[in-house]
């Protein structure tokens, strides 16, 4: 199993372009989700989903956008970059919603540089 | 969710027990305490978790006090490639039913020759 992918793993982004970075799960995950990390911050969640349709906001999802047409896919939209959007993006997984003995499996990330 | 705290870097010599410590003086009956590492570059990774007892599994021991306001990760002999950001999380099993893990800043652990 490849676990979770990421792609692609280095973006170059001027302000105001548009960009999806993708993620793939093959572990029939439920649930999906998207974080950020800054550098010397921790991991903040931006957009999660509970299933195929379902998506909510995290703690900072403004300027990003989500759907969630299959299990396995879960992209992230960004529709006019920002120099503030910057950053390292992980996508993670986990089986169950509601489980609690369901760990976060995560993705090696895709770095974003917005000029 | 209980705000955890951890001291910010450690060190540990090779082939040493690393001992990783974590305050959760707030945590309440029904909230786990899970770790998390991330590696140079990496996605985090998971370690272990536990609610009240001592949990083991082939990475790490998990000591988790009598009070439960704090909790230790223990890995019993350190490598160079232990050398990593360890995350200490709470998380309420019934927040929602949703897996939304709150990251704070961690413990910065160098493992040296």
């Amino acid at each position: 199993n490849a676990g979770v992918t990421q792609t692609p793993k280095f973006q170059v982004l001027k302000t105001g372009q548009s960009m999806t970075l993708q993620c793939a799960q093959d572990m029939n995950h439920e649930y999906m989700s998207w974080y950020r990390q800054d550098p010397g911050m921790g991991l903040r969640l931006i957009h999660y989903s509970v299933g195929a349709g379902i998506t909510d906001q995290g703690e900072v999802p403004n300027g990003y956008n989500v759907s969630r047409s299959t299990t396995e896919d879960f992209p992230l939209r960004l529709l006019s970059a920002a120099p503030s959007q910057t950053s390292v993006y992980f996508c993670a997984s986990s089986l169950r919603q509601g489980e609690i003995k369901s760990p976060l499996h995560f993705g090696n990330g895709t770095r974003l540089t917005v000029t | 969710d209980a705000k955890t705290t951890q001291p910010p870097s450690m060190d540990c010599a090779e082939g040493r027990a690393a001992n990783l410590p974590c305050n959760h003086s707030t945590i309440s009956g029904n909230e786990y305490v899970y770790w998390y590492r991330q590696i140079h570059s990496q996605g985090p990774q998971y370690i272990i978790h536990g609610l009240k007892n001592n949990e083991t599994n082939e990475m790490a021991s998990l000591i988790i006090t009598e009070d439960r306001k704090s909790s230790t990760l223990i890995l019993p002999h350190a490598t160079l490639r232990d050398t990593a950001v360890y995350y200490c999380i709470v998380r309420d099993s019934f927040s929602g039913g949703y897996n939304k893990l709150i990251f704070g800043a961690g413990t910065r652990l160098a493992v040296h020759p």
